[in-house]
């Protein structure tokens, strides 16, 4: 069974970094491209960061990029999210997801429940 | 960027009917095109990919068509579990993607 269990969420002040996790099991991490999608209260979804299974290839959403890295670590089975220069609009439930593709274009199978991020003084 | 646009934002059916949600891109995707459904509380599920094919075990009544710019969601008879949130992404691009806003499913 796959899972995907986020963890590294909390208060942060403005300003301060986080440093977000997701531990993926039941599958072969590094066979796929994982992602970070969040959702702040109330709101949409939105989609932050993805890796490539190498970690060759990276891409982010202009909201983030220059404050927040996405890495992984296929011996522990992690993906990682720092998160630098925190803002209020950062607050949000973050979740990892996983790829899944064939010649049709890939897409999200599996979805961690989220670990939820507020930026507040 | 691609920007993702669904129509419409929110929707009052009621069970048995037949409901379509339409989300349109700023660009060309061909057919990179995905839906998911939203309950609350709980993180999405994929129900459509690669703009109509049906995920694995997502009931038949859920349908997708269109490619290029436009594309639909059908859900062709609303059964009482079916009132969520729908969001349609775009995976045109090989590690960036983005979603529309979402249409909420509401009870009339």
């Amino acid at each position: 069974e796959v899972q995907l269990v986020e963890s590294g969420g909390g208060l942060v002040q403005p300003g301060r970094s986080l440093r977000l996790s997701c531990a993926a099991s039941g599958f072969t991490f590094d066979d796929y491209a994982m992602h970070w999608v969040r959702q702040a209260p109330g709101k949409g979804l939105e989609w932050v960061s993805g890796i490539s299974w190498n970690s060759g290839s990276i891409g982010y959403a202009d909201s983030v990029k220059g404050r927040f890295t996405i890495s992984r670590d296929n011996a522990k089975n992690s993906l990682y999210l720092q998160m630098n220069s925190l803002r209020a609009e950062d607050t949000a439930l973050y979740y990892c997801a996983k790829v899944s593709w064939n010649s049709k274009g890939w897409y999200f199978d599996y979805w961690g429940q989220g670990t939820l991020v507020t930026v507040s003084s | 960027d691609i920007q993702m646009t669904q129509s419409p934002s929110s929707l009052s059916a009621s069970v048995g009917d037949r409901v379509t949600i339409t989300c349109r891109a700023s660009q060309s995707i061909s057919s990179y095109l995905n839906w998911y459904q939203q309950k609350p509380g709980k993180a999405p599920k994929l129900l459509i990919y690669a703009a109509s094919s049906l995920q694995s075990g997502v009931p038949s009544r859920f349908s997708g068509s269109g490619s290029g710019t436009d594309f639909t969601l059908t859900i062709s008879s609303l059964q009482p579990e079916d009132f969520a949130t729908y969001y349609c992404q775009q995976s045109y691009s090989t590690l960036m993607c983005s979603f529309g806003q979402g249409t909420k499913l509401e009870i009339k």
